[in-house]
């Protein structure tokens, strides 16, 4: 039990366009959950935490209008990456936690995105 | 969160025990000690948390010192698939969201 679905696995996308990745949560319903980013050779970094029926909350220096969150519903979030550039090609990672202390987070297996 | 520090790197023989050690000396007490791991292009595996009493699942055993501020991940019987980075993190309970720091390369030879 406890798995975090992303989809895609990898996109290649021109820069101008957006991509939107989805993320869901299959045996358990999660009100939160959370999208990172990872660079080559670095950790992950959390971008922002997706909150459902309300706005998502950015961490600082990620900008809200070209990373468009929306958690329209208790088992899917989704991150539109806006008018993408090369410097946007990452790994993007989302993650939700099935209720009770028992689990700990889980994550999805990855989006890797890039932009030529 | 509070911060932790782990090695950068671990080197551990097949079939051993891998030992990873964590310090979080600022952990609050409501904090939890969780730790993944991050196979190449993969997303994190959650691996066991606890809070204060040693924990055991199927993958790994978490030893929490009695003061909190450290903490040891034991693998009791490393493969070579257990190559990864593993991360360390202090995080509340509900909802807390997880800030993941440098981690320890674990490579497991044969």
């Amino acid at each position: 039990g406890a798995v975090v679905s992303q989809h895609p696995s990898w996109v290649i996308c021109k820069s101008g366009t957006s991509v939107k990745i989805e993320c869901r949560s299959l045996d358990f319903q999660a009100t939160t959950m959370f999208w990172y980013r990872q660079f080559p050779k670095q950790s992950l970094m959390l971008m922002a935490t997706s909150n459902e029926g309300s706005k998502a909350t950015y961490e600082q220096g990620v900008e809200k209008d070209k990373f468009l969150i929306n958690h329209a519903s208790l088992t899917l979030s989704t991150l539109t990456v806006t008018s993408a550039h090369p410097e946007d090609s990452s790994f993007y990672i989302c993650s939700a936690r099935p209720p009770g202390t028992a689990y700990g987070y889980t994550f999805g297996s990855g989006t890797r995105l890039t932009v030529v | 969160d509070a911060k932790t520090t782990q090695p950068t790197s671990m080197d551990c023989a097949e079939g051993r025990a891998a030992n990873l050690p964590c310090n979080h000396s600022t952990i609050s007490g409501n904090e939890y000690v969780y730790w993944y791991r991050q196979i190449h292009s993969q997303g994190p595996q959650y691996i066991i948390h606890g809070l204060k009493n040693n924990e055991t699942n199927e993958m790994a055993s978490l030893i929490i010192t009695e003061d909190r501020k450290s903490s040891t991940l034991i693998l009791p019987h490393a493969t070579l698939r257990d190559t990864a980075v593993y991360y360390c993190i202090a995080s509340g309970s509900n909802d807390y969201k997880l800030s993941f720091g440098a981690g320890t390369t674990v490579t497991v030879r044969a």
